[in-house]
């Protein structure tokens, strides 16, 4: 079973508008992670949040971690064409941060 | 500068037919790993290394053999390939920010 759950599963919005994307998990993490995946390519990470983090940002992108809702959330501020893909949030487990589990991702598109 | 090379990009294989899927990283990660996609699914994690000589399975190991003789590569083993191992392969090099391949496309008919 994945560890981690998008949602939603697609989003469409204009560009300039701010995209958010929701991730659940099932079990207690170190870590949390965002990949972007564009289109026929392989992964690039994002950012990562550790479980005694709350909050990180990285130029137009925003992560907010709830451990005790085991949710998180990415927010792109000020999106743009280029922001079009899927996204996918992956976590380690505390009792084995060895694996890291992606969920099913999250496809964006930005429309000019 | 190459990162993380997997080769190859695409193949189709008979049912039965045995390949190995190469992985190649010039960062000197301890931790490299294997990932199958498939529509709807997510990646789900195949097998992972923690260091060369050190293997361990992960959500999805069987039908895959996996060996880390150096720290540099890890090749993925399909033993005797099935239509339920058609799917998009991507190994990756590293745990915190891990370095992905651009994937194989395996089609086993």
């Amino acid at each position: 079973s994945q560890q981690g759950e998008e949602d939603p599963q697609a989003l469409s919005i204009q560009e300039g508008e701010n995209a958010t994307m929701n991730c659940s998990y099932k079990t207690s993490i170190n870590n949390l992670q965002w990949y972007r995946q564009n289109s026929g390519r392989g992964l690039v990470h994002l950012i990562l949040i550790r479980s005694n983090e709350r909050e990180k940002h990285s130029g137009r992108l925003r992560v907010t971690l709830d451990t005790s809702k085991k949710s998180s959330s990415l927010l792109i501020t000020a999106s743009r064409a280029a922001d079009t893909a899927s996204y996918f949030c992956a976590t380690d487990a505390s009792w084995n941060n060895n694996d890291m589990r992606f969920g099913a991702g999250t496809r964006l598109t930005v429309k000019p | 500068n190459a990162g993380v090379t997997q080769t190859p990009k695409f193949q189709v294989l008979k049912t039965g037919q045995s390949m190995t899927l190469q992985c190649a990283q010039d960062m000197n990660h301890e931790y490299m790993s294997w990932y199958r996609q498939d529509p709807g699914m997510g990646l789900r994690l195949i097998h992972y290394s923690v260091g060369a000589g050190i293997t361990d399975q992960g959500e999805v190991p069987n039908g895959y053999n996996v060996s880390r003789s150096t720290t540099e590569d890890f090749p993925l083993r399909l033993l005797s390939a099935a239509p339920s191992q058609t799917s998009v392969y991507f190994c990756a090099s590293g745990k915190r920010d891990a370095f992905f391949g651009q994937g194989t496309r395996l089609t086993v008919v």
